[in-house]
């Protein structure tokens, strides 16, 4: 079965400092996806930024990046020059290689931003 | 429209009621998705059509659980017989073709059910 691991529940940064979100995960796929998604209290999912598991390179978007480790199965997610809009739930996602395509998600980080 | 829309956005339903959630994806998106995303937890799969094909249902955790998207536009979730374990917020995606990865989701704002 897959699975997606975030081991810490809270985090906290202060305004312009960056902090890293941790994410692992299982799945016997060779070829698979993985996603980082914000969701504020609005609860809807905004997708921050994915990585497709074959390329080596880190995916980058602008302010966030990932550290993507293929052998480790992990997948964290950095977030630099931090600002009062990115404290949000953070959920880690894998897709599902199968039919579906669906997402598998993780029990999420609360990130708070601090001014 | 623009985007995926929910309705209702909260619910509250005695507990054995039958409830009804609606899903307007977006114009022309072929695949939806239905997640249930139960307090301090990420979302869990529920279902998924393409068009009007309900081509997995394996994460409906009941009987009591039923989707249908008739027109393979509109997707209702209904929950029958309601019970507590099923309060929980009921999101919506919908994409142009399948994976989140090569065509993206769209989700909703979701619907909050609280069954007392």
């Amino acid at each position: 079965a897959q699975t997606v691991t975030q081991s810490q529940p809270e985090m906290s940064v202060q305004e312009a400092e960056t902090v890293t979100l941790s994410c692992t995960y299982d799945t016997s796929e060779s070829d698979y996806y993985l996603f980082w998604y914000k969701q504020p209290p609005s609860r809807q999912m905004i997708l921050v930024i994915r990585q497709e598991a074959y390329k080596q390179q880190n995916a980058t978007e602008n302010r966030f990046s990932v550290n993507f480790q293929k052998a480790a199965k992990s997948f964290s997610l950095k977030i630099s020059d931090s600002q009062l809009g990115d404290a949000a739930m953070y959920f880690c996602a894998l897709e599902d290689g199968g039919a579906t395509n669906k997402l598998i998600f993780g029990t999420g980080t609360l990130l708070a931003v601090q001014p | 429209g623009a985007g995926v829309s929910q309705s209702p956005r909260y619910k509250v339903a005695k507990r054995g009621q039958d409830v009804a959630l609606r899903c307007d994806p977006i114009s022309g998106h072929v695949s939806l998705f239905w997640y249930q995303q139960a307090l301090g937890q990420g979302p869990e799969f529920l279902t998924y059509f393409q068009n009007e094909a309900q081509l997995d249902k394996s994460g409906l955790p009941s009987d009591r659980f039923f989707a249908e998207r008739p027109e393979g536009s509109v997707s209702t979730l209904k929950i029958q017989r309601t019970q507590q374990e099923d309060s929980a917020v009921y999101l919506c995606a919908s994409s142009l073709g399948g994976g989140q990865f090569n065509y993206g989701y769209t989700f909703g704002s979701g619907t909050r059910l609280t069954v007392v």
